[in-house]
Order: C-alpha cells, then sequence, then structure tokens
C-alpha cells in the first residue's frame, strides 16, 4: 500500500517570492509521482509527473519538482510565484505495475499575498 | 479532445433520495476512474473501469453506491438512499493503458459534480 504525507496544510508566500511545498511518500513497490494544481470549485489539473529518468521534473506555470528516492520525497518548487498561484495543491502516488489508483495527499493551500 | 466532462455540477438533494451523476472520458480513453472529496481533503478513489469492466472498488463504497460503464464509454454513479455524510465533490478522470494508442499514465481530471445532502 502507498500513501502521501504533505505536512503543510497551508503556505502563505509573497508575490515574487520563491515557494517550496513539500511531499513525502511511502511505498513498498516503485511508484510514479504526480503533483496537481486545484483552483476553487475546479477539477485537478497536472501539473508534472515523474515517471522514469531525470529526477528534475519541469512542469506547467513554471513549476518544478525533485524526485529524491533516498528520502522518498517529491516537493514542489517555483522560483517567483504569482498571485494566480493561489490555489491548492495534491500531490499523488500510483504504483508503477498497476498504474491505477492515485492515491492523494490532503493537500496545501498556497495563499499568494501581495 | 474535449476533455473529461461531468454532469450535472451541482446537485442538492434531500436525505434518503437516490442520485445519479454522469461522466464522459477522453474519448479514446479505456480507463474511467471515480474519486470523492470531501472539504479539506485529497481525492480518494472510488473505483475504476476498464472498458466496460469494473476492476477494483474501494472499501469506501458501500452498498448504496454503484457504478456502471455499460458500453466502454461514458460513465454513470448512483447513490442511493443518500445520507448527509455523502455530500462531497465526486470526481471522474479517464486515462489510456494497454491500447493502440499507447500508454497514458497520466489521469486527465473533470470539472466534478458537488453533491449537497440536506
Amino acid at each position: 500500500a502507498q500513501s502521501v504525507t504533505q505536512l503543510d496544510s497551508q503556505v502563505p508566500v509573497f508575490e515574487e517570492a520563491p515557494v517550496e511545498l513539500r511531499c513525502n511518500y511511502s511505498s513498498s513497490v516503485s511508484v510514479y509521482l504526480f503533483w496537481y494544481v486545484q483552483y476553487p470549485n475546479q477539477g485537478l489539473q497536472l501539473l508534472l509527473k515523474y515517471l522514469s529518468g531525470s529526477t528534475l521534473v519541469k512542469g506547467i506555470n513554471g513549476f518544478e519538482a525533485e524526485f529524491n528516492k533516498s528520502q522518498t520525497s517529491f516537493h514542489l518548487r517555483k522560483p517567483s510565484v504569482h498571485i494566480s498561484d493561489t490555489a491548492e495543491y495534491f500531490c499523488a502516488v500510483s504504483d508503477i505495475l498497476t498504474t491505477n489508483k492515485l492515491i492523494f495527499g490532503t493537500g496545501t493551500l498556497l495563499a499568494v499575498q501581495p | 479532445d474535449t476533455g473529461v466532462s461531468q454532469n450535472p455540477r451541482h446537485k442538492i438533494t434531500k436525505r434518503g433520495q437516490n442520485v445519479t451523476f454522469r461522466c464522459d472520458p477522453i474519448s479514446e480513453h479505456n480507463r474511467l476512474y471515480w474519486y470523492r472529496q470531501t472539504l479539506g481533503q485529497g481525492p480518494e478513489f472510488l473505483t475504476y473501469f476498464q472498458n466496460e469492466a469494473q476492476l477494483e472498488k474501494s472499501r469506501l463504497l458501500s452498498d448504496r453506491f454503484s457504478a456502471e460503464r455499460p458500453k466502454g464509454s461514458f460513465s454513470t454513479l448512483e447513490i442511493q438512499r443518500t445520507e448527509q455524510g455523502d455530500s462531497a465533490m465526486y470526481l471522474c478522470a479517464s486515462n489510456s493503458i494497454g491500447t493502440r494508442s499507447g500508454r497514458t499514465d497520466t489521469q486527465y481530471f473533470g470539472p466534478g459534480t458537488r453533491l449537497t445532502v440536506l
């Protein structure tokens, strides 16, 4: 079984500052890793994903994430945030063999202030 | 490619009533997933289909819940005798595994159906 931990329920940050949203996972098998973003009253949009290869993954809207197998982490970063980045961010895993269900963390609200 | 669509977007019902939601996946996708998201939580897996076959159901899916995908295209999720605890956002997602069009590990989500049980 897999589990995902997002320790920060809310991250306040000023506009144009850098931000890191933390994600740690637990799994007895190899996994795929994903970050999704959810704007109010909307579905989830994929930001980026790690399937294999380079551990630094670049996604949309200037976000990137680094897969660290030894620390079982997949932290999301952006060097300079905008007001429009205010949203809920979810980290998720799925196991490589079956790639069916996604297991999500509880989410981190990124609150960008002017 | 018009994306995943869900109907209705909002549903308000009284406790004890039955409700049905519909999901139309991306047309070439053979896998379809249902998730439930309550306030302040991440989505939780409910069930998934490959074509018309329902391959896995979560323990969250009580016997009041039933899902179908009769022709391997759209899917319906029915909740019978709704309870206040069923109030949540119900999300549908789709992708492709093992088809001629290849493998799409990314699940694409619809906008969700928000259910409120009074």
